[in-house]
């Protein structure tokens, strides 16, 4: 079967730093995704990850361990707008299944 | 604004009702997709175009039916749907239906079966 889990809520302060993590278990395993969802708002790409490591997008980075079947998503200097959804996602074969999102929430 | 956009926003309807939801893209992308978002549940992936052509149909009820009559536009035909089709269908493109290729999504049309 395949599946991912990632932690359904992750609560952090203003300027902090913050790791979202995600597993998976899958088969015909491409890369791992990231999309952001605010409330009311359609799902936007964050960024995708194929190989083992860390990519930086501004204050956003994305890490891949294929071995460990871990990935994780980091944002740092964290601002209120960051307060959403996020959604891991496992790009495989021609399709990406998506996992049930973490909500974050952001205190002042 | 993601260049996809969907029509209705909200949608209420009768068991017995038949609708249409309507997508369409201006990115010149070769692939879309519906997906069906319910409160606490993964965004489910129900169906995937490929040049116009559908390439997968995850197991959906059929009283869900897609066209997809050119790259630029997906219809999803709704009709003698249950309460529990009640949620978010969202569409996105991507430029083909492979490898990393990010989805762009549109708004979603909410909708409320009765």
């Amino acid at each position: 079967g395949q599946s991912l889990e990632q932690p359904s809520e992750v609560t952090a302060v203003e300027g902090a730093i913050v790791q979202i993590n995600c597993t998976y278990q899958t088969s015909g395993f491409y890369g791992l995704s990231w999309y952001q969802q605010h409330d009311g708002g359609a799902p936007t790409f964050l960024s995708y990850n194929a190989l083992d490591g860390l990519e930086e997008t501004g204050r956003f980075s994305s890490f891949l361990s294929r071995s460990d079947s871990y990935g994780y998503l980091l944002l740092q200097e964290l601002q209120m707008k960051d307060s959403a959804s996020y959604f891991c996602a496992v790009l495989r074969d021609d399709k990406i299944i998506f996992g049930k999102g973490t909500r974050l929430h952001i205190l002042p | 604004e993601t260049g996809v956009t969907q029509t209705p926003r909200h949608l209420v309807m009768g068991m017995t009702n038949k609708k249409s939801l309507k997508c369409e893209q201006h990115l010149g992308h070769n692939a879309m997709y519906w997906y069906k978002q319910s409160a606490k549940k993964p965004l489910e992936l129900m169906f995937v175009y490929n040049f116009k052509e559908q390439t997968e149909n995850n197991s959906v009820p059929s009283r869900f039916s897609p066209e997809c009559p050119n790259s630029s536009h997906l219809f999803l035909h709704l009709h003698t749907l249950q309460p529990e089709d009640s949620a978010l269908y969202l569409c996105a493109s991507s430029l083909t239906s492979g490898g990393d290729n990010e989805q762009f999504f549109g708004p979603g049309t909410r909708l409320t079966v009765l």
